[in-house]
């Protein structure tokens, strides 16, 4: 079957770094995409990764390791604003967008 | 500019009503989309259109019906609401679906909470 895990939910410390990780499983592999979600909001795109490597956007970093069916999305410079939920999406042979359950980021002062 | 809209924004049936889900986008975007979302769950694809006048189906397809008769339009329907239906709806949209790459990014409407009693 095809699966998306990623872990439920994180603290971390204004003003410091966090890595949230996603590990897929799907039937072919056509990207992967991030997405941030606040709380009672629609999802908004944040980071889209294909080939192996980091994508580096700002404050926000994108990792992709096909091998390992592996990404994950580091955050620096923390800000109290980036408190929301962090979706990551696979897409599959069918271009189909699996995605998994979501990472509740909570920042703390 | 407005994006993607959807109407309405909440509502609560009962258990055998109906109802349909408007969502309209202005981004001339062929590709849209309507998900459910489910506490502890990751958005599941309901059904999906890749140019007006297609319809096609999910990974939860059952007990909705879509039309796509407008490009910037995309209509969910529940014919006999039931109590599993109650969720957040999402619609969205994208300018490619399939080897478009960064182009498949999918923008969002704000949701609509359904709550079936």
């Amino acid at each position: 079957g095809q699966n998306i895990d990623q872990p439920t939910e994180m603290t971390a410390t204004e003003g410091a770094i966090v890595q949230i990780n996603c590990t897929y499983q799907t039937s072919g592999f056509n990207g992967l995409f991030w997405y941030q979600q606040h709380a009672g909001e629609a999802p908004t795109f944040l980071s889209y990764n294909v080939l192996d490597g980091l994508e580096e956007k700002g404050r926000f970093s994108s990792f992709l390791s096909r091998s390992k069916g592996y990404s994950y999305l580091l955050l620096k410079e923390l800000q109290m604003k980036d408190s929301a939920s962090y979706l990551c999406a696979a897409k599959d042979s069918n271009y189909q967008l699996i995605w998994g359950a979501g990472t509740k980021l909570i920042i703390k002062p | 500019n407005a994006g993607v809209t959807q109407t309405p924004k909440f509502r609560v049936l009962k258990t055998g009503q109906s109802m349909t889900l408007l969502c309209a986008q202005d981004m001339n975007h062929e590709y849209m989309y309507w998900y459910r979302q489910d506490p502890g769950m990751g958005l599941r694809l309901i059904h999906y259109s890749v140019g007006e006048g297609t319809t096609a189906k999910g990974e939860v397809p059952d007990g909705y019906n879509v039309s796509r008769l407008k490009k910037q339009n995309f209509l969910l329907g529940l014919e006999s609401a039931a109590p599993s239906q109650t969720s957040v709806y999402f619609c969205a949209s994208s300018s490619a679906g399939a080897s478009g790459g960064a182009l498949e990014t999918q923008y969002f409407g704000p949701g609509t909470r359904l709550l079936v009693l």
